[in-house]
């Protein structure tokens, strides 16, 4: 079945430090995305980053990177330098198929002053 | 340029009754996608509508319904509301042929009492 899988339910890193987000997909699709989206109090999903599955370099999006390794089924997210307002709850997506998303169970990040 | 934008914003219904969510999409799109996403949750898939036809479901029973209007717009109708249907519905618009990134917009906090 397909599925995406974040082990951390919660994740602290100080302010300005590097902080890394684990994500483990299953899917027998041979082309599929992989997306980052932050979700903040409030409530909205917020676009963060993407990788195709035929991509070869990793998705850098300013402060946010994505960890391909394919073979491991993994798609970790990075953050650098670290701010407050990244403090948030963080998903991790694919869309096997092209139509259907489906979401991991999310990481909330805290960042420490 | 507007985002994807919801309403209402909240919805307070009882058991056994029907609501109906609006979505519009961002300027642009084609694509609507729907989800439900319950507290401490990651976002549930519950369908997509493409060229007003629905092209995808989740695993959602059939009092879950929905439509999609010439100018793209979108509605989601729920029938015979349960207490689990207690949930921040998500819309979200991408553009069909895009590589799969979507725009949310802010939610419909739907509570059943």
């Amino acid at each position: 079945a397909q599925k995406i899988t974040q082990t951390q339910p919660g994740m602290f890193v100080q302010e300005k430090e590097a902080v890394t987000l684990d994500c483990t997909y299953d899917t027998s699709d041979q082309s599929y995305g992989l997306f980052w989206y932050k979700q903040p109090s409030s409530g909205e999903m917020i676009f963060l980053i993407y990788q195709g599955s035929y991509d070869e370099q990793n998705a850098t999006e300013g402060r946010y990177s994505l960890n391909f390794q394919k073979a491991r089924k993994s798609a970790n997210l990075v953050i650098s330098a670290s701010q407050l307002g990244d403090s948030a709850m963080y998903f991790c997506a694919t869309d096997p198929g092209g139509f259907k998303t489906i979401f991991g169970a999310g990481t909330r990040l805290f960042v420490k002053a | 340029d507007a985002g994807v934008t919801q309403s209402p914003t909240h919805l307070i219904k009882t058991r056994g009754q029907q609501v109906t969510l609006r979505c519009s999409p961002k300027s642009g799109h084609d694509t609507v996608s729907w989800y439900q996403q319950a507290l401490g949750q990651g976002p549930q898939f519950i369908f997509q509508y493409y060229e007003e036809e629905e092209r995808q479901r989740g695993n959602f029973p059939d009092r879950f319904s929905g439509h999609q209007f010439p100018n793209y717009s979108s509605e989601l109708n729920v029938n015979a509301l349960l207490l689990g249907d207690s949930a921040l519905y998500l819309c979200a618009s991408s553009l069909e042929g895009g590589w799969g990134e979507q725009f949310f917009g802010p939610g419909t906090r739907l509570t059943v009492l």
